[in-house]
């Protein structure tokens, strides 16, 4: 059973600049949900992809894009960075979309905005 | 709105004394409960979910907690503590009407000395 992966596993940018970072699902997992963790906090949830429709989003703002693939991959884009979008952004996916379904977690990309 | 609360950035447990980490979560509908463990340079990992049924959860490395509802609290505890369970802690909350989206806490740091 392969895991989460993501890619990059770093990745250091400037301010105003374009990113996207990749996630690999868990094998026979339809949903994938992406989250910010800065520095000595919580994950927080950015979105979540089930079936290639976003179907829940928290509070970040619209530069914040995604994108999920037919094999259930999927994409986070981030535009116009600033330097708060530092942070360690987790990728995790579950076999469904329902309430009650535990997260696989990927290692991260930690993301470095200069 | 949802929200948790670990009202503890750090515990500190000598081996083999028992442990507990506390979490207390507000939700508008039905909650579910989760905690997950995050060691250094990795994703987050499951440890255990409380969905309804028995109060007392069991779940992986001899971790289990207790759901209270009068006292919305979802405690995680542990008979014995080792040193391999030092590792950051996560609770997480899930409302039943917004299903995907996740609240993690902020996240207490377990230090087990021997």
């Amino acid at each position: 059973e392969t895991g989460v992966t993501q890619s990059p596993t770093h990745l250091i940018k400037t301010r105003g600049q374009q990113v996207t970072l990749r996630c690999s699902s868990q094998s026979g997992h339809n949903t994938v949900s992406w989250y910010q963790q800065a520095l000595g906090q919580g994950p927080q949830f950015i979105f979540q992809y089930y079936r290639e429709e976003e179907n829940g989003r928290g509070n970040f703002p619209p530069r914040f894009s995604g994108l999920q693939f037919p094999n259930y991959s999927s994409e986070l884009n981030v535009n116009a960075l600033e330097l708060d979008d530092s942070a360690l952004y987790l990728c995790a996916s579950s076999p469904n979309s329902g309430p009650n379904e535990k997260l696989f977690f990927g290692s991260g990309t930690q993301l470095s905005v200069l | 709105a949802q929200s948790v609360a670990q009202p503890e950035d750090q515990v500190n447990v000598a081996e083999g004394n028992p442990l507990t980490v506390k979490c207390t979560y507000s939700v508008s509908g039905n909650p579910y409960l989760f905690w997950y463990v995050q060691y250094p340079n990795r994703g987050l990992q499951f440890l255990l979910k409380y969905i309804t049924g028995d109060n007392l959860v069991k779940g992986s490395y001899g971790f289990e907690a207790e759901f209270n509802k009068s006292q919305t609290s979802f405690h995680l505890k542990k008979p014995s503590a080792l040193v391999s369970d030092s590792a950051l802690y996560f609770c997480a909350v899930r409302d039943g009407s917004s299903a995907s989206k996740i609240i993690f806490g902020s996240g207490t740091r377990l230090s087990i000395r021997p």
